[in-house]
């Protein structure tokens, strides 16, 4: 099976830079998918990585290390909308399905 | 473009009761997921659609769910003698294809209450 690790809660302030990190154990890794989660809202795609390296994306990047089972999504120039839930989430080798963490709730704080 | 819908938004039910969730996918999106959330927690697998297809639904919990496609854009997902441990909030999510699983688009939820 697998399992994905995040921290639970972060606190930033706006404008600065974060950094959520995640740590997955899985049998077969394809790759690592972000998701961005509203109180009440619905998932929304933010990054995908299958190599290593950084993935760009305006104000947030990911970032994958496939021989340290890491990853990470950098938030930068924080906004008070960036308050939300963020998943990571693995996708297996020959199985179309994605296993999510168990989320990172992000405070920006002024 | 219309992104994906669901309905009802809110179901409540009584313990024992059956149940259908509808899932409205993106218009030309071939693949189609349902997961399951508590509060607190990430997106639950249940099962995928790959076309009319149920091509793994490993994450249904027990017989007490089934999951439709018929044609192969609109699902339902059908509970039957429901439980209080079934509530919870149901998303939907489509991607292009099922090669293109990373990237999914999630529905607002319908969130099932059970009493």
């Amino acid at each position: 099976g697998q399992s994905l690790e995040q921290p639970s809660e972060v606190t930033a302030v706006e404008g600065a830079i974060v950094q959520i990190n995640c740590t997955y154990q899985t049998s077969g890794f394809y790759g690592l998918s972000w998701y961005q989660q509203h109180d009440g809202g619905a998932p929304t795609f933010l990054s995908y990585n299958a190599l290593d390296g950084l993935e760009e994306t305006g104000r947030f990047s990911s970032f994958l290390s496939r021989s340290d089972s890491y990853g990470y999504l950098l938030l930068q120039e924080l906004q008070m909308k960036d308050s939300a839930s963020y998943f990571c989430a693995v996708r297996e080798r020959g199985n179309e399905k994605l296993t999510f963490g168990t989320g990172t709730r992000l405070t920006i704080i002024p | 473009g219309a992104g994906v819908s669901q309905t009802p938004s809110n179901k409540v039910t009584e313990k024992g009761k059956y149940v259908e969730l509808r899932c409205d996918p993106i218009s030309g999106h071939t693949a189609l997921y349902w997961y399951r959330q508590s509060l607190g927690q990430g997106p639950e697998f249940l099962i995928y659609f790959q076309g009319t297809g149920a091509a793994d639904d490993s994450g249904l919990p027990n017989d007490r769910f089934f999951a439709v496609r018929p044609e192969g854009s609109v699902s339902t997902l059908k509970i039957q003698r429901t439980e209080r441990g079934d509530s919870a909030v149901y998303l939907c999510a489509s991607s292009l294809s099922s090669g293109s699983s990373y990237e999914q688009y999630f529905g607002p939820g319908t969130r099932l209450t059970v009493t």
